[in-house]
Formats: C-alpha cells, sequence, structure tokens
C-alpha cells in the first residue's frame, strides 16, 4: 500500500498570495497516477489535477500540479477567495490511496 | 448530465449490516469502473473498494476485506455495497464514484451511522 502524506497540515494565506502544497509517497507512484482534489464543507470532492500535471476540464490555469516519483506539488498562484478549502492528493494505482489533507484557511 | 445518486445509509448496532445503493444516469454505466469511497465525520478520504465493468474484478481497501462486497447491476444502471460486520469506524460518508482512479464525478454521498 502506497501511503501518502501531504504537508503542512494547514496553510494560512491572504488573498492573492500564492500556495504551495506538499504531497510525499511512501514509494513511486507508476505513471504519475497522482491526482489533486479540493473539497468544500459538505460537498463532495472536486478534481483539480490529474496524471500528476494535467488539469481536469473547467479549472482555472491558476492550479498547477508538478512532481513524479515520490515527490508532487500543487501551487495555486494567486489565491482567490473560493479557493480556501481542504486539498487531497490521491494516488491511483491498483490500490487507490489518499493523503491526509491540507486545510487552506484565510489568514 | 451525468448522475450518482445514493441511498440506503443510515443508522445501524454493532454488528448489524447494510446495503448501500448507487443509481447511475447519464453515462453508458456498464462501460465504467465503479468505486466506493468514505469519508469519516471531520477526516481525510479513504477508498474503499471498486469493480470492473462486468463485475469480473474487484478490489478492497484491507480494513473491509471479508466484510464489504462490491456489486453491480449493469441492467438497472445500479452499484452496491453490502456491509456487513459494521464497526463504529467503519461510520462515514459513503460516496460512489465513476472510475477507479481519478475522479471527475461523485455523488451527493449518504451517511452510515454505527452506534448502539
Amino acid at each position: 500500500e502506497i501511503v501518502l502524506t501531504q504537508s503542512p497540515g494547514t496553510l494560512s494565506l491572504s488573498p492573492g498570495e500564492r500556495a504551495t502544497l506538499s504531497c510525499r509517497a511512501s514509494q513511486s507512484v507508476s505513471s504519475s497516477y497522482l491526482a489533486w482534489y479540493q473539497q468544500k464543507p459538505g460537498q463532495a470532492p472536486r478534481l483539480l489535477i490529474y496524471g500528476a500535471s494535467s488539469r481536469a476540464t473547467g479549472i482555472p490555469d491558476r492550479f498547477s500540479g508538478s512532481g513524479s516519483g515520490t515527490d508532487f506539488t500543487l501551487t495555486i498562484s494567486r489565491l482567490e477567495p473560493e479557493d480556501f478549502a481542504v486539498y487531497y492528493c490521491q494516488q491511483y494505482g491498483i490500490s487507490p490511496s489518499f493523503g491526509q489533507g491540507t486545510k487552506l484557511e484565510i489568514k | 448530465e451525468v448522475e450518482l445518486v445514493e441511498s440506503g445509509g443510515g443508522l445501524v448496532q454493532p454488528g448489524g449490516s447494510l446495503r448501500l445503493s448507487c443509481a447511475a444516469s447519464g453515462f453508458t454505466f456498464s462501460s465504467y469502473w465503479m468505486s466506493w469511497v468514505r469519508q469519516a465525520p471531520g477526516k481525510g478520504l479513504e477508498w474503499v473498494a471498486n469493480i470492473k465493468q462486468d463485475g469480473s474484478e474487484k478490489y478492497y481497501v484491507d480494513s473491509v476485506k471479508g466484510r464489504f462486497t462490491i456489486s453491480r447491476d449493469n441492467a438497472k444502471n445500479s452499484l452496491y455495497l453490502q456491509m456487513n460486520s459494521l464497526r463504529a469506524e467503519d461510520t462515514a460518508v459513503y460516496y460512489c464514484a465513476r472510475g477507479s482512479g481519478y475522479v471527475i464525478y461523485w455523488g451527493q454521498g449518504t451517511l452510515v451511522t454505527v452506534s448502539s
């Protein structure tokens, strides 16, 4: 089983700032099968990034993903008020798993 | 429009059973892997199980193996999760999801509470 560790647990930033979220895997994620999701309270997750760096349909270009192997990053270039939420990474190999989440809160 | 609607959640005693259903519409159900993902209150996401298009392959997270069974009925465009020997730690919102990799489409979730 691949364990994903996200950091930081909570990130406090202001609108307009840049956010950098990290996801580290316990072993290499094959073929960059790594996705990022955003979740707001009471809602289902929303896919942002798949294949480590491909934006899902309708996702603004301020969201970008990078990385390979065991280290992955989600970057939000300029935070908008609606971006404050919880973010999860997911590896989707044979036995999918999620990270524990990073809460992005308004400073 | 793709729609996934879960049902069957509720309050059950430890050791009890529950069957969740997911009604799918807006896409060719028989062409997709399907999954169940859960989220305990205030906690993160946990993939639970997935099933191949024809039901011939099924995979489970270790914590539910031997207790949960995923199944599907392609004629009824429906996905199921039979949950037996339920434990307090199974308390969660259970989401139906299209696909077995990254998930674009999610249901709204159904809450399962295991408590005496």
